[in-house]
């Protein structure tokens, strides 16, 4: 029963350097999301996908792409890395009736970028 | 936009104890509401929601919270406090019904000391 997975769990990067975060659920789940969550300010949605192939941004994504060819995948990319994208990524992902589902969470992927 | 205020960013309580940990929120329309929990190096776990009906809601743990409207606050309880209830709560609300954006208040880190 492995729920939401996240790869990789730990990471560090060069400033300007590539890379991709992936997320796989198993629970057929329509909707997910990326987020970060810094000190002291709890978790910001970065971009979310309704479905396959859609995309949508959220609070805080400058800097990020991200892209749902799967139904059970959900890719976040950084282009060129930045010091201040230093953080813990957690991606979710929920139901989609209506709004009342709560989200399923990975157990993040700790990034640094020096 | 919606919004959530953790106004604790630490709470302390004897084991044995009641807790409480405050939440309140702003959405233009019907708040729904969540509670998760964060236990180190690991992702949010739902605790518990409020989506409608009655005031008072039970959720996992032993954990409760009491939905004021007046004051719009989601408070979070437990009637006896256990050393293994230390960890990182997290409030958060989505607008009801079309909200696909869920916001999540800062975090209050609960000690349970024994």
């Amino acid at each position: 029963n492995a729920g939401v997975t996240q790869t990789p769990k730990f990471r560090v990067l060069k400033t300007g350097q590539s890379m991709t975060l992936l997320c796989a659920q198993d629970m057929n789940h329509e909707y997910m999301y990326w987020y970060r969550q810094d000190p002291g300010m709890g978790l910001r949605l970065i971009h979310y996908s309704v479905g396959e192939g859609t995309t949508a941004k959220g609070e805080v994504p400058d800097g990020y792409n991200v892209s749902r060819l799967k139904k059970q995948n959900f890719l976040l990319g950084l282009e060129s890395a930045a010091p201040s994208q230093t953080s813990v990524y957690f991606c979710a992902s929920s139901f989609r009736q209506y709004s009342n589902q709560p989200q399923h969470f990975g157990d993040g992927t700790r990034l640094s970028i020096l | 936009a919606q919004s959530v205020a953790q106004p604790e960013d630490q709470v302390n309580v004897a084991e044995g104890n009641p807790l409480t940990v405050k939440c309140t929120y702003s959405v233009s329309g019907n708040p729904y509401l969540f509670w998760y929990v964060q236990y180190p190096n690991r992702g949010l776990q739902f605790l518990l929601k409020y989506i409608t009906g009655d005031n008072l809601v039970k959720g996992s743990y032993g954990f409760e919270a009491e939905f004021n409207k007046s004051q719009t606050s989601f408070h979070l309880k437990k009637p006896s406090a256990l050393v293994s209830d230390s960890a990182l709560y997290f409030c958060a609300v989505r607008e009801g019904f079309v909200g696909n954006d869920m916001r999540f208040g800062a975090g209050t880190r609960l000690t349970v000391k024994p």
